[in-house]
């Protein structure tokens, strides 16, 4: 069964420092996603992107973060200058249609910075 | 506002029983799907069942199904037979504005840990 993946499972980092979470989402996909789940909280939403642009993106989605397709297969977040409290699981997802179905997630990366 | 509520932050249950998770929502769309998501200690997020603003039946999926109640706002998650796996935090999300407006941006809940006795 297709699932997406993530690499690493576990990010450790120096504050100040530039990140790079990488994610291959299903392959029959078109609309891919990062969400972000802080320690003993709910999941928020980060970014959704479509077509290589970014669609829609939170708060929380300010000028440190970035994402991009750099080819057919790879979605990635990029942190540029992590804070401490950029600590957090960060979940990619991936769904093949816009409005309607499944959105599947992969099984995160744990980002701690330090 | 929250848009999504799960007011039950813990919840036991007996091995081979029912339980009833429950999930209420705030939208002025109408349309908009729920979803329901499991993560267990290891902290993957899984796909458990969806239900969409139209669908005239509730959703399931084999043990999960869908206690949908428009009128009331509420997404109700019922298991059926419990198993000592299916103890894990349980997410309940919503999507708004299927089709034209939405990207597909899920919003949770603060979820409910689920905890099954033998």
């Amino acid at each position: 069964e297709p699932e997406v993946t993530q690499t690493p499972s576990h990010q450790v980092t120096q504050m100040g420092q530039e990140v790079i979470l990488r994610c291959v989402p299903i392959s029959n996909h078109l609309y891919f996603y990062w969400y972000r789940q802080i320690l003993g909280q709910k999941v928020e939403f980060l970014v959704s992107f479509y077509n290589n642009e970014i669609s829609e993106k939170s708060e929380i989605f300010d000028d440190q973060f970035s994402v991009e397709r750099p080819d057919g297969s790879n979605f990635t977040l990029k942190i540029r200058s992590t804070k401490l409290e950029d600590s957090a699981m960060y979940f990619c997802a991936s769904s093949r249609r816009q409005g309607s179905g499944e959105q599947y997630f992969g099984p995160g990366t744990r980002l701690t910075v330090t | 506002a929250q848009k999504i509520t799960q007011t039950q932050p813990g919840m036991f249950v007996q091995e081979k029983e029912a339980v009833t998770l429950d999930c209420t929502y705030d939208t002025s769309d109408p349309s908009y799907g729920l979803f329901w998501y499991k993560q267990p200690s290891s902290g993957e997020m899984i796909f458990l069942i969806y239900q969409g603003s139209y669908d005239q039946q509730n959703a399931t999926e084999g043990r999960y199904s869908l206690n949908f109640q428009k009128a009331r706002k509420s997404a109700n998650l019922v298991i059926s037979a419990s198993q000592l796996g299916d103890s894990a935090m349980y997410f309940c999300a919503m999507r708004e504005g299927i089709g034209g407006t939405s990207y597909g941006k899920l919003t949770f809940g603060q979820g409910t840990i689920l905890t099954v006795h033998p």
